[in-house]
Formats: C-alpha cells, structure tokens, sequence
C-alpha cells in the first residue's frame, strides 16, 4: 500500500531536549515536505527537499533542521525544542510527473512542555 | 505573494442538507486539490482538478474548476454526519515553482444531526 509514515504519532517532551520526528515514503517520489498545522493558521511549510541532498527552507523553517540522506527518509529535527513549536506536524510526499497529489502522513502531535 | 481564500471558514448544516466551499484565487490555478481531514488527523486527497470547466464527483462529492481556472468549488449533497471536518485546497503555482503548492486556511465543516 502507498503510504507516508510518520513517527511517532504523539509526543509530549521537555524544552530544550533534542528530538526527531522520523518520516518515509514507499512511493519513490522526489519531492518531500514537512508542514506544521496550528489553530487559525491552516499549513505552514517548514522544509522541504527535491531530491536526495537537496533541501530548502520553507517559510517557517526557524528551529528546525531536516535532512535527506535516502530518498524515501525526510527527518524532521529539533535541536533544542521550545514550547512554540507545539503544534500538530505532517510530511507529504509527491510524485514530479506533471501535476500530481501531495500525499500526507497520519501526523504528529508535539508538545513541549 | 499568491495566496487561496476559501470561504466560508466554517459552516453548521443540518445533516441532509446541501453545502457548498469555495477556493478562490488571484491568479491561474494551474492544479487544484481538495483534501479533508477529520480533526486532529491527517489529509486524505479527494480529488484534482487540472482544466478549465473541469467537474468530478465522488459519492456525495463534486468539485468544479472554473473557466477561468481561478476558483473551485466544492458540493456535497445531502450531508451526512461523516462529511464533518476540515476541507482545504492546494493548489500548484506556475511552472518552476519546485512542485510547491499553495494553500488555504480551511473550511470547518459541522453537520448536525
């Protein structure tokens, strides 16, 4: 079955401790992106990559580090984790064949305590 | 920069009823998707638009791109208590955007029984 996978599902940590939040596709698509979606603010990207070692910002990237190191894998890092980034997180991946879906992963609840 | 305005933000129907969410955009729309996704979950895709007057239904639902390719709608007749959540549509800005897509705020769907 074509999926995005995210893990872990829901996390509740502390400032400042280090943490990453896994995601892989099974689709061999190019594109990858990371979202955050919070109350009144709808999706706001993060990161997101073309290809294998090929990242760029999004527009709320400030915190955030991502790599992409196999084509199916797109970490999402939080070196040191503040309570605003406690928020609700998706990867999508997409194929680069024309115009195509994004598809999204079940997300990720953060909270940082 | 481009942005979609989907209106309304939220909408109460009494299950049975008709409704309609709209997704309007300044410029071309170049690939148009509508997503739903129950609270707190992740996106599920359900349907693309790519032409001009183009119109598809699944179920309940019917989506239309405009002529113009600068707004969509989407249409669910007689809703039921499963259509309640988020609908947001994305959409693809013009070619050698890195296969980014636009977004709108949402539309909060509750039926009431």
């Amino acid at each position: 079955e074509a999926q995005v996978t995210q893990n872990p599902r829901y996390l509740i940590t502390v400032t400042g401790k280090k943490l990453t939040v896994t995601c892989s596709q099974n689709m061999n698509h190019e594109y990858m992106s990371w979202y955050r979606q919070d109350p009144g603010l709808g999706l706001r990207q993060i990161y997101y990559s073309m290809n294998v070692e090929v990242t760029d910002k999004g527009d709320v990237p400030e915190g955030y580090k991502v790599s992409r190191k196999e084509k199916r894998n797109f970490p999402l890092i939080l070196e040191s984790p503040s309570p605003n980034q406690t928020s609700l997180y998706f990867c999508a991946s997409r194929g680069t064949g024309g115009y195509q879906p994004q598809h999204f992963g079940d997300g990720t609840r953060l909270s940082i305590l | 920069s481009q942005e979609l305005e989907q209106s309304p933000q939220s909408l109460i129907v009494q299950e049975g009823k008709n409704l309609t969410i709209n997704c309007t955009s300044s410029k071309t729309l170049y690939g148009l998707y509508w997503y739903k996704q129950k609270y707190g979950e992740g996106l599920i895709f359900l349907m693309m638009l790519q032409k001009g007057g183009e119109e598809k239904s699944h179920e309940k639902i019917t989506a239309k791109l405009d002529e113009k390719k600068q707004q969509s709608s989407l249409h669910i007749t007689a809703s039921q208590p499963s259509h309640a959540g988020i609908y947001l549509c994305g959409a693809d800005v013009p070619p050698g955007s890195n296969y980014q897509l636009i977004w709108g705020a949402g539309t909060k769907l509750i039926i009431k029984p």
